[in-house]
């Protein structure tokens, strides 16, 4: 079975911290994606990674960036966290190639105070 | 761009009634569907999806058909239990281009059964 595993399930920072949420996923896939979820919104794609190293923007990039130095690994940050980004945080990883579904992790909860 | 509109919620069912939760879409080309289930506390589980028009994706009694003609894939299942209580999510992905890897969901349904 895949695993997606994510650092925290729940986490509260201060407004202006540097927050990392940190994926693992142990199935060799080679794309990998930060969604935030927020109720009546669904799920909107922060950043995708096709590969080691490489990224692209998703719907809602601004405030965040992204780190994949490993292929099972990839990371967001928050370089200073602000009220509004107060949400449920889900990570999911992807064979290349369609129609491979996406894999993901439990999520984590983040509070900005 | 694409679009994928599913039914408000939430809804709220006694056991072993039938479920229908509607989903429509919006797409250039051929999308693959997909309805993917998240139960409390937790992230989502494909439940099933369909990668062509007519076909039929199935799991844990739950069906959906691919209809290109109305443009939907509406999940059903015969007699729901407790169990199935969750938000419902329909998404659709691309079969080709540039953007095949994405993901576009609907902002989901949120299921609850009474025993």
């Amino acid at each position: 079975d895949v695993k997606v595993t994510q650092s925290s399930r729940y986490l509260v920072k201060r407004t202006g911290e540097k927050v990392f949420l940190e994926c693992v996923q142990d199935m060799d896939h080679e794309n990998m994606f930060w969604y935030r979820q927020d109720p009546g919104l669904g799920l909107r794609l922060i950043y995708f990674s096709y590969d080691v190293k490489m990224k692209e923007k998703g719907d809602i990039p601004e405030g965040y960036s992204v780190s994949r130095e490993k292929k099972e690994r990839f990371s967001l940050i928050l370089e200073s966290a602000s009220t509004n980004q107060t949400s449920m945080y889900l990570c999911a990883s992807r064979l290349t190639g369609s129609p491979y579904e996406q894999y993901f992790g439990p999520g984590t909860r983040l509070t900005v105070t | 761009g694409n679009s994928v509109t599913q039914m408000e919620g939430p809804v709220t069912l006694s056991e072993e009634a039938f479920l229908t939760i509607n989903c429509t879409y919006t797409a250039t080309g051929y999308p693959s569907l997909f309805w993917y289930v998240q139960y409390p506390g937790e992230g989502l589980q494909l439940l099933l999806k369909a990668t062509k028009a007519d076909d039929k994706g199935s799991n844990k009694g739950f069906e959906a058909t691919y209809r290109k003609e109305t443009t939907s894939f509406h999940l059903e299942k015969g007699s729901v239990q407790v169990s199935d209580s969750a938000v419902y999510f329909c998404a659709l992905s691309q079969n080709s281009g540039g953007s095949n890897y994405k993901l576009t969901f609907g902002k989901g349904t949120l299921l609850t059964v009474n025993p």
